[in-house]
């Protein structure tokens, strides 16, 4: 079945440090979503994003929807304990999301 | 109160039975969700409906079956489960094309 390629698939990095991940695919999308998933928790929708070359914030998170429309990147800023967990890619295909495989962070105070 | 709700939380069963997993929701959506997790390979779709009438294959139903029995509930039968069904569930609802709210999950393992 048709996932997307995420990256990186792990990150362990400092409290106050920024993170980069991104998520890139062989298909056209028409919209990208992002979402996180807590321990023990079901995912939660972080951002969605509607047109190529898009930049939307949410707090310390920043999404862009590529302009090729085929990728997607999250940034996080000042990272803080709580940002722990995995952040999941999702792309728009008709009537149906196509999860990416995780980005799995730590952050270590 | 949860919008989704998922039951049961944790299951462990022995190959061969038979298992349901249940998804209630309150949030009024027509549109519900079977999703698989495995490490390192995120949520593969097994099977959607937009309705109550409505049941659609996702990218991996095979060994698995499905049953709307009303707009807010939809639940997961496994008629044989087998080790390799050994995976967190996640049952998600939509009132549209891509935002997705997800349930809690069911840790599903089979000995």
């Amino acid at each position: 079945g048709q996932q997307l390629n995420q990256s990186p698939q792990s990150m362990f990095i400092q409290e106050g440090e920024d993170v980069s991940m991104n998520c890139t695919s062989s298909s056209i999308f028409n919209t990208w979503l992002w979402y996180k998933q807590d321990p023990g928790e079901g995912p939660v929708l972080l951002i969605a994003l509607y047109k190529a070359g898009e930049l939307t914030s949410n707090g310390r998170l920043t999404a862009q929807f590529g302009i090729t429309r085929k990728d997607s990147f999250l940034n996080i800023s000042a990272s803080i304990p709580s940002d722990v967990g995995i952040y999941f890619c999702a792309g728009q295909l008709v009537d149906k999301l196509i999860f990416g495989t995780g980005t799995r962070l730590q952050v270590f105070p | 109160d949860a919008d989704v709700t998922q039951t049961p939380r944790n299951r462990i069963t022995k190959t061969g039975k038979r298992i349901m997993l249940e998804c209630s929701q309150t949030k009024g959506h027509d549109r519900m969700y079977w999703y698989r997790q495995d490490p390192g390979l995120g949520l593969r779709l097994i099977y959607y409906s937009f309705d109550v009438k409505d049941i659609n294959k996702g990218e991996i139903s095979d060994g698995y079956s499905v049953s709307r029995q009303a707009q807010a509930k939809f639940s997961l039968s496994l008629e044989s489960a087998i080790p390799n069904q050994t995976a967190l569930y996640f049952c998600a609802t939509s009132d549209s094309a891509d935002t997705q709210y997800f349930g809690p999950g069911t840790r599903l393992t089979v000995l």
